[in-house]
């Protein structure tokens, strides 16, 4: 059992709608990671978010919004997204400092229409 | 540049052999580097780390690191067709200024253990 959790584990919307993506970590980690994986690449970093400040990937589009509430939580909001944005969306916590592994949840697999 | 590159295979292999992975960075401020096995329609999962130059073994994985050489590699024995998996290399590039990772991925090797 993954100790690192992401709802939902599908999720298939359209162009115009909005939604969010959870990640939620019971490891005790204060840091916490968005990845994007297309099918047969490998994960590309999104953001990343410890000692409370968030740091973001340049290339990552304004469509794509993270917010931590505290730091066990770790939200993904999508707004108007292109069918290209469909992925495999992965969220990954560890401790903060820069030796320590990172532990990955299931993922979300997000379509886009 | 900041590169991690892997063959992409796939690397095939008799079970029970010896399966050889390897990986090379470009950045030589990398300071800690990760083996990650990713089974198809699967998230990640750590296999090992290794920091500091030489070999570190864990039950059937030994990785090896070579700083000077900058290359990493991940030998499997006894290899089991459950090994069959992507094994994606993970290079920490640059510690941020919130003491968060970076880490990049290198594309993968996939390796198919045949019974």
């Amino acid at each position: 059992d993954t100790e690192v959790t992401q709802t939902p584990k599908h999720l298939v919307m359209g162009m115009t709608n909005k939604k969010s993506l959870k990640c939620e970590q019971h490891m005790g980690h204060r840091a916490m990671y968005w990845y994007k994986q297309k099918a047969k690449k490998p994960p590309e970093l999104m953001f990343v978010y410890s000692y409370e400040k968030l740091s973001i990937n340049e290339s990552v589009p304004s469509r794509f919004s993270p917010e931590c509430p505290n730091s066990s939580l770790l939200n993904l909001h999508l707004h108007a997204l292109q069918p290209e944005d469909s992925a495999l969306y992965l969220c990954a916590s560890s401790q903060e400092g820069p030796d320590n592994e990172q532990f990955f949840g299931p993922g979300t697999r997000l379509t886009v229409l | 540049q900041k590169e991690v590159e892997q063959n992409s295979g796939p690397l095939s292999v008799p079970e029970g052999a010896i399966a050889s992975l390897n990986c090379t960075y470009s950045d030589r401020g990398s300071q800690s580097f990760f083996w990650y096995r990713q089974y198809s329609g699967k998230s990640p999962e750590l296999i090992m780390f290794i920091y500091s130059n030489g070999d570190k073994e864990d039950g059937r994985f030994t990785a090896q690191l070579n700083k000077a050489s900058q290359y990493v590699s991940l030998l499997i024995r006894d290899s089991q067709p459950s090994d069959s998996a992507t094994y994606l290399c993970a290079v920490n590039l640059v510690v941020l200024d919130n003491y968060g990772q970076n880490f990049v991925f290198g594309p993968g090797t996939r390796l198919s253990v045949l019974p």
